[in-house]
């Protein structure tokens, strides 16, 4: 079935770039998602790439996709404390209309 | 609008009863989702609806578990005779038509334990 994976921590001083990886299995996916899960809080779209696209800016974040090895990244530069909380790999099987499969999630500490 | 709400955002229950969890979706939103999340885990889709049409239903989702989508807007999501196995965060997700290269939006959540 498919599947995602990510790596459980990743922690960067206030001021770098953090770059969190994803690798998926089903070579179908349509959509690949990046949400940010803050504490106590439900989950917030950061951004999705089509699979037909290489890379992605909007602001800060930058998406690479690497379709061949089903490699999927965050880059987040200038990170800042607010930036600290789970960030989930998600992708679209493009089978059923309403099944996400997610990753564990990364949780991203950024120390000051 | 506010986006989606759920209630309640804590629910703690006996072993052996019934829960009912609300979700309101944003209101011009015809598709609503909901998901399960476990400690340390991803969230997990458990079955969704398009307008009051409930399209897919998760393995996850055994016969203790109903959703109903009665006019269309609001859902409810009902678990009977709960178990231990059931605590978790009970996420559910609104979005317009399109398929999800349209944003979901999410709710906070509600947390269930089962005691």
């Amino acid at each position: 079935g498919e599947d995602v994976e990510q790596s459980l921590f990743l922690s960067v001083r206030e001021g770098d770039s953090s770059v969190i990886n994803c690798t998926y299995t089903d070579s179908s996916s349509t959509y690949l998602y990046w949400y940010k899960q803050e504490p106590g809080a439900g989950l917030q779209l950061l951004t999705y790439i089509f699979s037909n696209m290489d890379m992605k800016q909007d602001q800060r974040l930058t998406v690479l996709l690497n379709k061949k090895d089903k490699h999927l990244s965050l880059r987040i530069a200038d990170t800042q404390t607010g930036d600290s909380a789970i960030y989930f790999c998600a992708e679209w099987d493009g089978g059923s209309q309403g099944n996400l499969i997610f990753g564990k999630g990364t949780k991203l500490s950024v120390k000051p | 609008d506010t986006g989606v709400s759920q209630d309640p955002r804590h629910k703690i229950t006996k072993r052996g009863q019934n829960v009912t969890f609300r979700c309101d979706p944003i209101s011009e939103h015809n598709r609503l989702y909901w998901y399960r999340q476990t400690l340390g885990q991803g969230p997990e889709f458990l079955t969704y609806f398009q307008n009051e049409a409930q399209l897919e239903k998760s393995r996850l989702l055994s016969d203790r578990f109903s959703a109903e989508r009665p006019k269309g807007s609001f859902s409810t999501l009902e678990i009977q005779r709960t178990e231990q196995g059931d605590s978790a965060m009970y996420l559910c997700a609104s979005s317009l038509d399109g398929g999800l290269n349209t944003e979901a939006f999410f709710g906070q959540g509600t947390r269930l334990t089962v005691v």
